[in-house]
């Protein structure tokens, strides 16, 4: 079975575009999280999704959105992009929304995005 | 705002050499703690999940302890190889699937 999948892998933008990162779960999984990590810290969370719904947000502006498809993929939008999005994001697939103390999360290798 | 510490930074370990470290976290609200090797240009590889004061996980060469009381876990490395070169990420569950992560320990096995 495939894991987690991310696409693109690479991606450079200008300051002031929009742009879109998908994400394919683990088969089965039905809740993406998002997550961007900059370099010489540990990810920090954007969002939860599961079945669709918006399960969490963290601490980002309105700029970041993302929604889920009936297939469970997901996208992660980022508008008016600024220099400090520069960061890799990480999508990581779990089979339980709620919170189930033992539940894995399987991560993807990420999108490194550049914006300059 | 949870605050996730990892300690050190970074370490460089001689081959065939134990080490560990230290994943520091608020004891409130606890649910569980994640452990992730994550080696550069690959994905998180989970390592743990721990849910129990007093939990030890083991995987091959690399063990876990979690004391939840006192809001701290140890990763250990026995014998380390070159191959077990990799930052290590502890993150902190609480309320819903949320993982809060720390800033890693980068660890550096020199052969």
């Amino acid at each position: 079975d495939a894991g987690v999948t991310q696409s693109p892998t690479h991606l450079i933008k200008t300051r002031g575009q929009h742009v879109t990162l998908r994400c394919s779960p683990i088969s089965g999984h039905k809740s993406v999280s998002w997550y961007q990590q900059v370099l010489g810290q540990g990810p920090q969370f954007i969002f939860q999704y599961y079945e669709k719904e918006e399960r969490g947000r963290g601490n980002f502006p309105d700029r970041f959105s993302a929604r889920q498809f009936p297939n469970y993929s997901s996208e992660l939008n980022v508008n008016a992009l600024l220099l400090g999005d520069s960061a890799l994001y990480l999508c990581a697939s779990s089979a339980q929304g709620r919170t189930h103390m033992n539940t894995e999360a399987f991560f993807g290798q990420g999108t490194r995005l550049t914006v300059v | 705002i949870l605050n996730v510490e990892q300690s050190p930074q970074s370490l460089h370990v001689q081959e065939g050499d134990s080490t560990n470290f230290t994943c520091s976290f608020p004891s409130s609200n606890f649910y569980a703690l994640h452990w992730y090797r994550w080696e550069t240009a690959k994905s998180p590889e989970a390592l743990f999940v721990m849910t129990l004061n007093g939990d030890e996980k083991k995987k091959g060469r690399i063990s876990a302890t979690l004391n939840t009381k006192e809001g701290y876990s140890y990763l250990y490395i026995k014998g380390s190889q070159p191959e077990d070169s990799a930052t290590y990420l502890c993150a902190l569950k609480a309320a819903g699937n949320k993982l809060t992560f720390g800033g890693g320990t980068r660890v550096l096995v020199k052969p």
